[in-house]
């Protein structure tokens, strides 16, 4: 299984500034026949379900507010954060989806 | 607007069979571009991929549940089932229903999801 490696476990961040979150795979999920990494980012707030957020590792589902990006290739990933709004208090998965069983990360708990 | 409703009992004693259903509304889950699958997520923990089916009847279960995981699917109902069965404590999670969408190679991402059922294993 590939495993999905989160960091930090939680982080505070002020409103307005930046928060970066790290996902590192246990192997690369570059795919090398169409040169995509095979990673997506979630946002779960209190007593809701996940909500994508970014696939492809960098592509920014409809709606998702443009503040939210995401980059890293092979093994390394980020998400990005910038200006921090209240809204975004939530905890965020990074997932792989290169091979079954497709595994999460045990997740980062954002707060203000 | 797709939306998956998850349905099934809230308690299950321990060794017997969990049963949910998620029923599937606002599009065909006989869309040829996604499986439809099941998530869950124990009590203040992360997340676990418990498998996927295709309209077909074509399935992909999580290696580390397969032996106790059926995965099927309706299509005249538009809706999915999972059973667990020989269920114990450490089975007690949000079971969430998701669409899992199909990318080249295999399957992707999960969305949207529905909203989750707590299933609570205890005697």
């Amino acid at each position: 299984d590939i495993v999905m490696t989160q960091s930090p476990d939680s982080l505070a961040v002020s409103l307005g500034e930046r928060a970066t979150i790290n996902c590192k795979s246990s192997q690369s999920v570059l795919y090398s026949s169409n040169n995509k990494n095979y990673l997506t980012w979630y946002q779960q707030k209190p007593g809701q379900p996940p909500k994508l957020l970014i696939y492809w590792a960098s592509t920014r589902e409809s709606g998702v507010p443009d503040r939210f990006s995401g980059s890293g290739s092979g093994t390394d990933f980020t998400l990005t954060i910038t200006s921090l709004q209240a809204e975004d208090v939530a905890v965020y998965y990074c997932q792989q989806y290169y091979s079954p069983p497709y595994t999460f990360g045990q997740g980062t708990k954002l707060e203000i | 607007q797709l939306q998956l409703q998850e349905s099934g009992p809230g308690l299950v004693k321990p060794s017997e069979t969990l049963s949910l259903t998620c029923i599937v509304s606002g599009g065909s889950i006989s869309s040829s571009s996604y499986y439809w699958g099941w998530i869950r997520q124990p009590p203040g923990k992360g997340l676990e991929s418990i498998g996927s089916i295709y309209y077909s009847g074509s399935t992909y279960y999580n290696p580390s549940l397969k032996s106790r995981v059926i995965i099927s699917v309706d299509t005249s109902k538009n809706q999915i089932s999972l059973k667990l069965r020989s269920v114990t404590a450490a089975d007690t999670a949000v079971y969430f229903c998701v669409r899992h969408h199909v990318v080249p190679a295999g399957l992707g991402w999960f969305d949207p999801w529905g909203q989750g059922t707590l299933v609570t294993v205890s005697s």
